[in-house]
């Protein structure tokens, strides 16, 4: 079955501007989460939607935003983006519960100049 | 969160066995240990998870210490594709989510 994709894979983006990016999870998997990964701060919990809804949000500010369709896709929104918003994004989807896994995206590498 | 604590790096020679120790003294009874890797340029992928018994897998075995407060992830063989960053993961309570807290994991390089 196909895996979890993320569009696009590589995103240059100025300061200031927005950016959204976006997931389709494995079928049938209604659990889709954000993480954000950088060479200094590590993979970092972004926020999990389960079934259109945001069950958990990591600490981040309020800029960094998403929703998720019925259709289990989701997005994230990055608004008025500065230079340390550069990260590799990643998605993963799972079934949900504590003892499934979670299966990741390639991510998305956004540079922001 | 419960925490764990890996090495932050660990070196292996080709096809011999490798040992990955996670430390995790503040687990729950109800904390689920997860192990993911990550490859070089790619997403992290799943390796095994346990609750309380050992666990065996195409990939890895996970032996799980009598008490939980540390876990071993054991590759047989370790080949050159096996290099990556290795997280040993806790899974707590569903209300909690199914988020992934990610520490720095152990980077492992395999010699040949």
């Amino acid at each position: 079955k196909a895996g979890v994709t993320q569009t696009p894979r590589y995103l240059i983006k100025t300061r200031g501007q927005q950016v959204t990016l976006s997931c389709s999870p494995i079928s049938g998997h209604r659990s889709v989460s954000w993480y954000q990964q950088t060479p200094g701060q590590g993979l970092q919990f972004l926020f999990e939607y389960f079934s259109e809804t945001q069950r958990n949000k990591g600490n981040f500010p309020g800029r960094f935003s998403g929703r998720q369709f019925s259709n289990s896709r989701s997005e994230m929104n990055v608004s008025t983006l500065e230079l340390g918003d550069s990260a590799l994004y990643l998605c993963a989807s799972s079934l949900g519960g504590l003892d499934t896994e979670a299966f990741f995206g390639q991510g998305t590498r956004l540079t922001v100049v | 969160d419960a925490k764990t604590t890996q090495p932050n790096s660990m070196e292996s020679n080709e096809e011999e066995p490798v040992h990955l120790p996670c430390n995790h003294s503040t687990i729950s009874g109800t904390d689920y240990i997860h192990w993911y890797r990550q490859l070089p340029s790619q997403g992290p992928e799943y390796v095994i998870h346990g609750l309380t018994s050992n666990v065996n897998n195409r990939m890895a075995s996970l032996a799980i210490a009598e008490d939980r407060k540390s876990s071993t992830l054991i590759l047989h063989r370790a080949t050159l594709r096996d290099a990556a960053v290795y997280y040993c993961i806790l899974r707590g309570p569903l209300r909690a989510g199914n988020m992934l807290t990610f520490g720095g994991g152990t980077r492992l390089m395999v010699k040949p």
